[in-house]
């Protein structure tokens, strides 16, 4: 069964960073392409990053490029999204989701950009 | 940038009848190897989303038939046959063709 599991959100300045991981399992993930999404409140889901599974290519969304990095660790199964300069609009529920195609998402953790 | 334009951002609708959603994207979502990269997802309240349809009409493992998604290039439509309670949620289209992926605003299925 295919299981990804969030975690590392929190509360941070603006202007801070922080660090999420996606713990996969139930499928081979070094093999898979990954991405994160997210849900701001009272909003629509948004698209934010994207890491291929053959390849090291990796693809942004415009209003996070320079400023969130994302990778992997094909040994421990993990997904990771490194946000630095955050801002409130950062703030969100953000869900990795596998496949270029997201076929199977997680339950999210939240993000809360504020001072 | 591909934008995706959904309509209506909101759809009230009677149990047992019939809904329609649509989808339209600026520009086409034919990936250079022939293929359609579209897809819907279901977001129940409180819920993660969910993807319903790959590839503008194949339907995903445990998604009932009541589910239709159809078009080509830049025009798709998810259709409901007939509406039951735990259909009741946010339907989002998403391009899977072109970078950066992009998703459409949202229709909110709700019961009249």
């Amino acid at each position: 069964e295919v299981q990804l599991v969030e975690s590392g959100g929190g509360l941070v300045q603006p202007g801070g960073s922080l660090r999420l991981s996606c713990a996969a399992s139930g499928f081979t993930f070094r093999s898979s392409a990954m991405n994160w999404v997210r849900h701001a409140p009272g909003r629509g889901l948004e698209w934010v990053a994207a890491f291929s599974g053959s390849t090291t290519n990796t693809y942004y969304a415009n209003s996070v490029r320079g400023r969130f990095t994302i990778s992997r660790d094909n040994s421990k199964n993990t997904l990771y999204l490194q946000m630095d300069s955050l801002r409130a609009e950062d703030t969100a529920l953000y869900y990795c989701a596998r496949d270029w195609q997201l076929d199977y998402w997680g339950l999210g953790t939240a993000v809360t950009v504020s001072s | 940038d591909v934008v995706m334009t959904q309509s209506p951002l909101s759809l009230p609708v009677t149990l047992g009848q019939p809904a329609s959603i649509s989808c339209r994207s600026s520009q086409s979502l034919v990936h250079s190897n022939g293929d359609i990269y579209l897809n819907w997802f279901q977001q129940r309240p409180g819920q993660s989303p969910r993807r319903l349809i790959y590839q503008v009409s194949k339907r995903d493992s445990g998604v009932p038939d009541r589910f239709t998604g159809t078009g080509s290039g830049t025009d798709f439509t998810l259709k409901i046959s007939r509406v039951e309670a735990e259909d009741i949620g946010t339907y989002y289209c998403m391009q899977g063709t072109h970078w950066p992926r992009a998703l459409g605003q949202g229709t909110r299925l709700e019961i009249k």
